[in-house]
C-alpha cells in the first residue's frame, strides 16, 4: 500500500555465506532505513540512508553493510552471515523529521543455520 | 542507549475496556511517534506528538507527552478485538534517526 517492498521475504542460509536483502520504494522518499526485530529487543536500527550514496550507521551495524545507488533501492548485505543475524529485517522509508512518519515494508525473515 | 522502554510488556483486556501503555526515554526529543504492528506484518504509523505538545487525539487514540518526566502514554479507548497487536513508541531527536522502544503486546479479548 505504501509503495515499499522487500525481497526476499524469507531466506534460509548457512553460516559464512553472503546475503543481500533488497528494499524497493516507489514514493521517491529521501530517507530509508534497515531495522532488525528480535524478541525482547524491539526494533534496532542497523543502517540508514539520507540520500543516494549517503548512508550512516545505526545502533547495531557490525557485520552489515548497505548501499544506495539510486533513490528507490536500499540494499542490506551480510558479508558472512552468522547465526546471531537470524532475525526479521524491516525496511522503512520517510521524508524526514519534519513530517515524521515512517512507512514500513512487510519484513524479511532470515534464518542462518 | 536511546531506546525507549515500554510498559507494560504485555497487556490483556476485555473488549470495550481502555488500554494504556507507556513509553519512557532518556534523551531529549523532537517528536515521539506511536506505531502498531499486527502479527507477522510491518509497522504502521498511528500518531505523532511533537515536543512542544502535551496531548493529541486521533479517533480512539489519545497520546500524552511529558517532556519533564521523559515519558509518553498511548490510550486506546473502547478497545476492540481488532486492536490486538504490538504497539511501539519511536523517538526522533531532530535527526534522520528514529529509535524504537521495545513494544507492548496488547491482547483484546472478545
Amino acid at each position: 500500500d505504501a509503495g515499499i517492498t522487500q525481497s526476499p521475504r524469507h531466506k534460509v542460509t548457512e553460516t559464512g555465506t553472503p546475503v543481500t536483502l533488497r528494499c524497493h520504494q516507489t514514493e521517491n522518499h529521501r530517507y530509508m532505513y534497515w531495522y532488525r526485530q528480535d524478541p525482547g529487543h524491539g526494533l534496532r536500527l542497523i543502517h540508514y540512508s539520507y540520500g543516494v550514496k549517503d548512508t550512516d550507521k545505526g545502533e547495531v551495524s557490525d557485520g552489515y553493510s548497505v548501499s544506495r545507488s539510486k533513490t528507490e533501492d536500499f540494499l542490506l548485505t551480510l558479508e558472512s552471515a552468522t547465526s546471531s543475524q537470524t532475525s526479521v529485517y524491516f525496511c522503512a522509508m520517510g521524508q524526514g523529521a519534519v513530517t515524521g512518519e515512517l512507512f514500513f515494508g512487510e519484513g524479511s525473515r532470515l534464518t542462518v543455520l | 542507549s536511546q531506546q525507549g522502554e515500554e510498559d507494560p510488556q504485555a497487556l490483556s483486556i476485555q473488549e470495550g475496556e481502555n488500554a494504556t501503555m507507556n513509553c519512557s526515554y532518556k534523551t531529549s526529543i523532537n517528536n515521539l511517534q506511536w506505531y502498531r504492528q499486527n502479527s507477522g506484518r510491518g509497522l504502521v504509523h498511528l500518531i505523532l506528538i511533537r515536543s512542544n505538545e502535551r496531548e493529541k487525539h486521533s479517533g480512539r487514540l489519545r497520546v500524552t507527552l511529558d517532556t519533564s518526566k521523559k515519558s509518553s502514554s498511548l490510550l486506546i479507548t473502547a478497545s476492540r478485538a481488532a486492536d490486538t497487536a504490538s504497539y511501539f513508541c519511536a523517538l526522533n531527536s531532530g535527526t534522520y534517526k528514529y529509535i524504537f522502544g521495545t513494544g507492548t503486546r496488547l491482547k483484546v479479548l472478545a
